[in-house]
């Protein structure tokens, strides 16, 4: 079964300082792995996906995280945290079921940034 | 475009009374998903529909849950006798296809439900 592990429940970071959330995963096969973002009271947002496309994959609003396989590792990052990156983060891998995909979360990070 | 929508957003049930949650997905939205997500936890799967056909329900955690899509379109699910372990935020999610590993979920903002 496939399965995520997010190391770090909350992070703390000052504003304009880089972030690295950090996520690793166990898979029987080549895994298909997500980030999504959730602001308090809004619906999950996909930040960025890896297809195996490229092992660094870049998302929206300056996010972009690497694909290590050696690693077992999907860490988000971004250069420079902005006051609006304050929210819950999940990294997710995708699961065969019956018939479709189904989304395995991890349990999330809750970023905090400091002004 | 519009986006997944869910409602109620926020429902208050005393135990043992039954509720109803329900959610329009995407327009044209083949596939359609379930969450709960318990309070400081990930989302967990709960069932899953391609078009009106249930094809898992595995993450159900008892009988007295049940969910419906009649029409392909609209989905609702069924609370039945609420416990107060059922407190929580259930989401709703729809894919263009959901058959690929990599097809993005879309999800609504979720309901959050209060069993007293």
């Amino acid at each position: 079964a496939q399965s995520v592990t997010q190391l770090d429940s909350h992070v703390s970071v000052s504003e304009g300082t880089p972030v690295l959330l950090r996520c690793n995963y166990s898979s029987s096969y080549s895994p298909s792995l997500f980030w999504y973002v959730q602001h308090p009271n809004k619906g999950l947002q996909l930040l960025l996906k890896y297809t195996s496309a490229a092992t660094l994959v870049k998302g929206i609003n300056g996010f972009e995280a690497e694909f290590k396989k050696s690693e077992t590792s999907f860490h988000l990052t971004k250069p420079s945290a902005h006051m609006s990156d304050a929210a819950e983060y999940f990294c997710v891998v995708s699961d065969r079921g019956s018939g479709t995909y189904k989304y395995i979360f991890g349990t999330g990070t809750r970023l905090k940034v400091l002004a | 475009g519009a986006g997944v929508s869910q409602s109620p957003r926020y429902k208050v049930a005393k135990r043992g009374q039954d509720v109803a949650l329900r959610c329009d997905p995407i327009s044209g939205h083949v596939s359609l998903f379930w969450y709960q997500q318990a309070l400081g936890q990930g989302p967990e799967f709960l069932t899953y529909f391609q078009n009106e056909a249930q094809l898992d329900k595995s993450g159900l955690p008892s009988d007295r849950f049940f969910a419906e899509r009649p029409e392909g379109s609209v989905s609702t699910l069924k609370i039945q006798r609420t416990q107060q372990e059922d407190s929580a935020v259930y989401l709703c999610a729809s894919s263009l296809t959901g058959t690929g590993p990599t097809d993005t979920q879309y999800f609504g903002p979720g309901t959050r439900l209060t069993v007293l």
